[in-house]
């Protein structure tokens, strides 16, 4: 039973373009919300978190949205750059919990 | 300050073999946690040690285990290897125990690959 699901397995977007890149969660109990990245032969990087009492936190080029009646999350790269082509994991915490729990990814390819 | 590392970044064992792999977390931290990742399954959980004790367990079989040191190093043990294992195995050490707020910082993997 996936908790935290990426259902685009790739996106590919021009350069320069907005990415925009999907999760949706099952678990209502789910408060902190994070956003990896990973390039190959690497391990995940941490990218930009929201709390749940939060709809929006932005960082740069980087902006995460978060609908909870919804339980929706999503990652806003503007502009797009070749240098964001990588897998992007979505990962939610419980309240108070202490596992991480992981969607499967979606990898991002920016077209130059 | 040196990342988390991890060793050895590859290896190749049959089935029935055992293997253990090996973490050392960024210095200052004192929680590692394992994670298994294979192709559309994302990082799957599977410790966390904290203070050389284990703090919270995935759903894995008894054949997963793990200890973590007194200097914060964490090794990792799989026995009776079976194929459905072969899989990236990501470590990450963060500062305190994972929880909102406290980040973890994710090593480079060790590629385990079961014949």
């Amino acid at each position: 039973d996936q908790q935290v699901k990426q259902n685009s397995p790739s996106l590919s977007v021009q350069e320069g373009r907005i990415s925009i890149l999907n999760c949706d969660y099952t678990n209502s109990m789910f408060d902190y919300f994070l956003w990896y990245k990973k390039y190959p032969a690497e391990g995940p990087t941490f990218l930009i978190s929201i709390s749940s009492i939060k709809d929006k936190n932005e960082d740069g080029r980087f902006t995460v949205f978060l609908n909870k009646s919804a339980k929706h999350l999503s990652l806003h790269i503007v502009p797009s750059q070749p240098g964001d082509s990588a897998v992007y994991f979505c990962a939610a915490r419980e309240m108070g919990g202490f596992k991480t729990i992981f969607g499967a990814g979606t990898r991002l390819f920016v077209k130059a | 300050k040196a990342g988390v590392t991890q060793t050895p970044r590859y290896l190749i064992k049959t089935r029935g073999q055992q293997v253990t792999l090996s973490c050392s977390p960024i210095s200052g931290h004192r929680s590692v946690s394992w994670y298994q990742q294979t192709p559309g399954q994302g990082l799957q959980f599977l410790f966390e040690y904290f203070s050389e004790t284990q703090r919270n367990k995935g759903n894995f079989p008894g054949r997963f285990s793990g200890r973590q040191f007194s200097n914060s190093r964490s090794e990792m043990n799989v026995s009776t290897l079976e194929l459905g294992d072969s899989a990236l195995y990501l470590c990450a050490s963060s500062l305190f125990v994972t929880g909102s707020g406290n980040e973890q910082y994710f090593g480079p993997g060790t590629r385990l690959t079961v014949t």
